[in-house]
């Protein structure tokens, strides 16, 4: 059973250019959020994925987008990079599912995408 | 709204002495907790979660947690560090909405090193 996979693991780009990182859930999982971790920080909240639609959006700018296709897996796209976005991009995956609803629905994480923006 | 405080941003301890991590949280409904570890250079593994059913939370590699809602807190404690316990340490807070959504919150993190 294939955890959350993220692509590609490390970029480098310049600053105004664009980036699309991918995600593919969990098996079984059809919620996607995605979070950016800066160097020494925790996860930061950037927005959530339920039936190809978004649903929850943290405090980020709209240069920050995405979308969930139908078979779950997600893209987040950042436009006009700034070196400020040079981060750790965490996909995590859960399942809206009556067998984990109001418990705390477990949330899994990718091993990350690097972006450093020069 | 939600919010979590992990006091002292590195802890360190000596091979086989007890580990404790602290973090306190604020969130206007019950909470779901959780402690998550990330190694170097690597995402997010669940140690344990809290979700009410017990408020002694025994996790993963001999980790447990207690929640203390007096205290506000959700202690992260191990009785016997490792060297493979290196690691940086998040604790987190869910709040779900209606539909089943969730928005977790992370600390800031505690960086844990283990003296040989």
């Amino acid at each position: 059973d294939a955890g959350v996979t993220q692509s590609p693991t490390h970029l480098i780009k310049t600053r105004g250019q664009q980036v699309t990182l991918r995600c593919s859930p969990k098996s079984g999982h059809d919620t996607v959020s995605w979070y950016q971790q800066a160097l020494g920080q925790g996860p930061q909240f950037i927005f959530q994925y339920y039936e190809e639609e978004e649903r929850q959006r943290g405090n980020f700018p709209d240069r920050f987008s995405g979308h969930q296709f139908p078979n779950y897996s997600s893209e987040l796209n950042v436009n006009a990079l700034l070196l400020g976005d040079s981060a750790l991009y965490l996909c995590a995956s859960s399942s809206i599912s009556i067998r984990d609803r109001g418990t705390g629905n477990t949330i899994y994480f990718g091993e990350g995408s690097w972006l450093t923006v020069v | 709204a939600q919010s979590v405080t992990q006091l002292g941003s590195h802890v360190s301890v000596s091979e086989g002495a007890l580990v404790l991590l602290r973090c306190n949280y604020s969130s206007s409904v019950p909470p779901y907790l959780f402690w998550y570890v990330q190694y170097p250079n690597q995402g997010l593994q669940l140690l344990l979660k809290y979700t009410s059913a017990a408020t002694l939370v025994k996790g993963i590699n001999g980790f447990e947690a207690e929640f203390k809602k007096s205290e506000t807190s959700f202690h992260l404690t191990k009785p016997s560090a490792h060297m493979s316990d290196a690691a940086e340490y998040f604790c987190a807070v869910s709040l779900l909405f209606s539909g089943g959504y969730q928005k977790v919150t992370f600390g800031t993190g505690t960086k844990l090193q283990v003296i040989p």
